[in-house]
C-alpha cells in the first residue's frame, strides 16, 4: 500500500467548503485513492475513490493532481454532522484490505 | 436497504473466557472483512473471506483468533481465552467483491471489553 500523509486536524466553518489534503507521493499507477470517514463511535463510512480523473458524488468531490502524488477531498458545504476523522488510503493488495492510519480530524464549527 | 449488522453491540467478558462475535453482511456481497480498532487507534485488518476461496488469515494476531463464514453469508469471529489486550472495537465490512476498486460497507462494530 502506498504511504499516505494527512494533517492531523482541521477546522471548518459550517456552510463553508472543507478541503482535506492528502499526500501519496509513492502511489503506483494502478493504486486507487480511497476516502473514508469515521464519525465518533460509528463504523467507517465510504466517501469516494478515484484513480486519475477527478470524481464527484453526492457526498464529496475528489481532486487528484496530474502526477497523482496528492489529492484533495472537498466537502462543498460542510455541516456539523460532517465532524469526523477522514482517512485517505491507497490499498494495493489482492484482497483490497484497508489499513487506516491517523487521518485528519475535521471539526465543523457553527 | 439493510446494511451490515453486528451482534452483540457490546460484550464484557472475563479474562480467559471465549467470545463469539457475529456479522451479517449485505446480501449479495461476496467479500467479508473483519477489522479491529483499539481505543484512539487506526484500523487493523484481521481476516477476509472472498466467495468460496480460502480466507486470508494473514492479519490474525494469534492462534486464539479464528473466523468462519457459513454459506457465504453470516460470519463469526471467535476469540479463545481472551486477554485484556483483546479489548477493542471489532468491525465487520462487506463489499461486492474483494478487488480494487470496491467500496466496503462497515457495520457498527462490537465493543469488546476483557476484564
Amino acid at each position: 500500500d502506498a504511504k499516505t500523509t494527512q494533517p492531523p486536524s482541521m477546522d471548518c466553518a459550517e456552510g463553508r467548503a472543507a478541503n482535506l489534503p492528502c499526500n501519496h507521493s509513492t502511489i503506483s499507477g494502478n493504486e486507487y485513492v480511497y476516502w473514508y470517514r469515521q464519525i465518533h463511535s460509528q463504523g467507517p463510512q465510504y466517501i469516494i475513490h478515484g484513480l486519475k480523473n477527478n470524481e464527484t458524488n453526492e457526498m464529496a468531490s475528489l481532486i487528484i493532481t496530474e502526477d497523482r502524488k496528492s489529492s484533495t477531498l472537498i466537502l462543498p458545504h460542510a455541516t456539523l454532522r460532517d465532524t469526523a476523522v477522514y482517512y485517505c488510503i491507497a490499498p494495493n493488495n489482492a484482497g483490497n484490505m484497508l489499513t487506516f492510519g491517523g487521518g485528519t480530524r475535521l471539526m465543523v464549527k457553527p | 436497504g439493510a446494511g451490515v449488522s453486528q451482534s452483540p453491540s457490546n460484550k464484557v467478558t472475563e479474562k480467559g473466557k471465549d467470545v463469539e462475535l457475529r456479522c451479517d453482511p449485505i446480501s449479495g456481497h461476496t467479500a467479508l472483512y473483519w477489522y479491529r480498532q483499539s481505543l484512539g487507534q487506526g484500523l487493523e485488518f484481521l481476516i477476509y473471506f472472498q466467495g468460496n476461496s480460502a480466507p486470508d488469515k494473514s492479519g490474525l494476531p494469534s492462534d486464539r483468533f479464528s473466523a468462519e463464514r457459513t454459506g457465504g453469508s453470516v460470519s463469526t469471529l471467535t476469540i479463545q481465552r481472551t486477554q485484556q489486550e483483546d479489548s477493542a472495537v471489532y468491525l465487520c465490512a462487506s463489499s461486492l467483491e474483494a478487488q480494487t476498486p470496491s467500496e466496503q460497507f462497515f457495520g457498527p462494530g462490537t465493543r469488546l471489553t476483557v476484564l
